[in-house]
């Protein structure tokens, strides 16, 4: 067990609709890194926050946003849904900010667009 | 933005046998990180380098980074079906916060 807590587990929605998966972190760490898992891209970095403010960017979708609040837990909003982002959706704490130190995945959540 | 790339994608050895998978850089990396994903799991951390030319071992597994710090690989010896997954190097340094990973090499180990 990781310490990290992803939910939901699974979730099967449709096209067009807008989706909120939500992530705790492990106890202390700071910093919450959200990455998609689809089978031929590997894992993609999406964005990374600290501390409640965002740190870096990646490949995020605008119709994508997240946040984390003050209690260091992490969102991750997926609006007008389409077929090609249904993957799974990982979730990654470490304790601090800076870059060198592992990170530890949540089980992530399998999202299904149909 | 620092891309990883690995080698190879997929990899299928027999019971016993060795493997290797590389992961390469066009820049140099301050760091790198390996993590293991199990068919159907999340990605579990393995080790970190990151000294030029540095060689660490766990059991069966070695790692090493390269001289100019733009390689690295991991070696098993002597595979076991318990090995069986998808295994990631990641650019764990740097400024931009990231922490980019490579593709992946699937490893698959017939009994």
């Amino acid at each position: 067990d990781s310490g990290v807590t992803q939910t939901p587990k699974h979730l099967i929605t449709a096209t067009g609709q807008r989706v909120t998966l939500r992530c705790s972190p492990r106890s202390g760490d700071l910093s919450v890194y959200w990455y998609q898992q689809s089978l031929d891209q590997g894992l993609q970095f999406l964005i990374h926050y600290y501390n409640g403010e965002e740190r870096a960017k990646g490949n995020i979708l605008e119709r994508f946003s997240a946040q984390q609040f003050p209690d260091l837990h992490s969102e991750l909003n997926l609006s007008s849904l389409e077929l090609g982002d249904s993957a799974l959706y990982f979730c990654a704490s470490k304790s601090g900010g800076s870059p060198g130190s592992p990170l530890h995945f949540g089980n992530g959540t399998r999202l299904t667009v149909t | 933005g620092q891309q990883v790339m690995q080698i190879p994608q997929y990899q299928h050895v027999q019971e016993g046998e060795d493997f290797t998978t590389y992961c390469n850089s066009s820049t140099t990396l301050s760091n790198i990180q390996w993590y293991k994903q199990r068919p159907g799991g999340h990605p579990v951390f393995l080790i970190q380098l990151v000294k030029s030319g540095e060689v660490k071992k766990q059991k069966r597994l070695t790692f090493q980074f390269g001289e100019a710090k733009k390689n690295s690989s991991l070696h098993i010896t002597a595979t076991q079906t318990t090995d069986v997954g998808t295994y990631f190097c990641a650019d764990g340094g740097g400024s931009n916060y990231k922490l980019t990973f490579g593709k992946g090499t699937l490893l698959t180990v017939n009994p």
